[in-house]
């Protein structure tokens, strides 16, 4: 399996309280993704990072933010979390070229109250 | 914009069957990548199998391959002798050639049975 690890795997949440889902991975990748998903449903990219101090907005609006102030490490954070954002948050990482694979997390479950 | 569609929301085939699952999607773009994902129950997501869209000859991978269309945008993937291992969700993915837009089917649930 990846080298890429998330924390937590499950988290039940009150509404309003600020969470923060984490994602590493030691494969030295360039490249990593935050992705929601939502039970029997696709996936969406909600962030993506090409490196340190980079980040971009996926196609799915999020409320959440991300940060990459190192190359293994690229958390996601929730200011206020809401019911709405109950789901799966997947986080994955690749190489610099184009056609690298994708490895995935296990993903986070989070349920906001 | 890009959409993937895959029609098929669940499928059940016998071990050492041979099943294919249908993936179509939606681009102005010539040149990108198309991939197939596995979610195996309470596991992670892998990779399948990808195919470049600039080359013709359709990928293989052991018991996996895959039929790419791309004039019809249609690709749609073969397991042959199937295994119990093989029960997973299934997602066709397409991404663009600056690797910078990642669009996801919704899956296809696949089930091996003994």
């Amino acid at each position: 399996e990846a080298d890429i690890y998330q924390t937590p795997r499950y988290l039940v949440i009150g509404t309003g309280k600020k969470i923060t889902l984490e994602c590493s991975q030691t494969m030295g990748h360039d490249k990593m993704y935050w992705y929601q998903q939502d039970p029997g449903m696709e996936l969406h990219l909600i962030h993506y990072s090409y490196g340190v101090n980079s980040t971009e907005k996926g196609d799915l609006s999020s409320e959440s933010t991300v940060s990459r102030i190192r190359t293994e490490h690229f958390p996601l954070t929730l200011e206020s979390a809401r019911p709405s954002h109950t789901s799966q948050y997947l986080c994955a990482s690749s190489g610099a070229g184009i056609t690298d694979t994708q490895y995935f997390g296990p993903g986070t479950r989070l349920t906001v109250l | 914009a890009q959409t993937v569609t895959q029609s098929q929301p669940e499928m059940s085939v016998q071990e050492a069957e041979t099943v294919t699952l249908s993936c179509t999607y939606d681009t102005s773009e010539n040149n990108y990548y198309l991939f197939w994902y596995k979610q195996p129950p309470s596991r992670q997501m892998i990779l399948v199998i990808r195919q470049e869209a600039y080359k013709q000859q359709n990928a293989t991978e052991n018991r996996f391959s895959v039929n790419f269309q791309k004039a019809a945008k249609s690709f749609s993937l073969k397991i042959s002798d199937s295994q119990l291992g093989d029960t997973a969700m299934y997602f066709c993915a397409f991404m663009n050639y600056q690797g910078d837009k990642i669009i996801f089917g919704k899956g296809t649930r696949l089930h091996i049975l003994p």
